[in-house]
């Protein structure tokens, strides 16, 4: 199975300023296609899972430009350029590169 | 609009089983894989099941392996999962997803307890 590890966490930021979350796999998440098999996920209290990025770097119609997605093969970081209230949250990597499919362990968001 | 929406959740005894279903509407149902993943209480996520656009592929998490059983209904535009045997740590919010367009379900409480 595919090893999800995320750093750090938790994380507690100050609104305005960046927060960076690394997520790294057991191995390569590189898919035939060339794409990197790799989804971010934020889930917030009382609410279902909601996709931030797809395919390691794009962004879903309706996701706000402030939350980017960058890395290849097993190193992938989640950026949110300027933190708001409202980004508070646990957020999840996943791997569907093959079965079983695997989540990162979640790293919470907190506002300072 | 896509809109996916469980239900068949519930308080059972360990060795019981359960039947969750999953209604879709508002996408071509029959031409995706679908996905069941579960968030066990103070826990993350965790992916569950997944079936084939024709049923005719069906992947599982070890730890369910011979006790749940994943199926869809295309005719219906429905998922279901069929649990069996169990067990308290299968109390979780379920929630059937299409991960390839990042749908989700707002998800099913299954409680398992004595």
């Amino acid at each position: 199975d595919i090893v999800m590890t995320q750093s750090p966490l938790s994380l507690s930021v100050t609104p305005g300023e960046p927060a960076s979350i690394s997520c790294r796999s057991s191995q390569s998440l590189l898919n035939s296609n060339g794409y990197n098999s790799l989804d971010w996920y934020v889930l917030k209290p009382g609410q279902s899972p909601h996709l931030l990025i797809y395919l390691g770097s794009n962004r879903p119609t309706g996701v706000p430009d402030k939350f980017s997605g960058s890395g290849s093969g097993a190193d992938f970081t989640l950026t949110i350029s300027r933190v708001e209230a409202d980004d508070v949250g646990v957020y999840y990597c996943l791997q569907t590169l093959q079965t079983p499919y695997t989540f990162g362990q979640g790293t919470r968001l907190e506002i300072k | 609009e896509a809109q996916l929406v469980e239900s068949g959740g519930g308080l059972v005894q360990p060795g019981d089983s359960l039947r969750l279903s999953c209604a879709a509407s508002g996408f071509a149902f029959r031409s995706y894989w679908m996905t069941w993943v579960r968030r066990a209480p103070g826990k993350g996520l965790e992916w569950v099941a997944d079936i084939k656009d024709d049923g005719r592929e069906k992947y599982y998490v070890d730890s369910v392996k011979g006790r749940f059983t994943i199926s869809r209904d295309n005719a219906k535009n429905s998922l279901y999962l069929q649990m069996n045997s169990l067990r308290a740590e299968d109390t979780a919010v379920y929630y059937c997803a299409l991960l390839l367009a990042g749908y989700w379900g707002p998800g099913t409480l299954v409680t398992v307890s004595s």
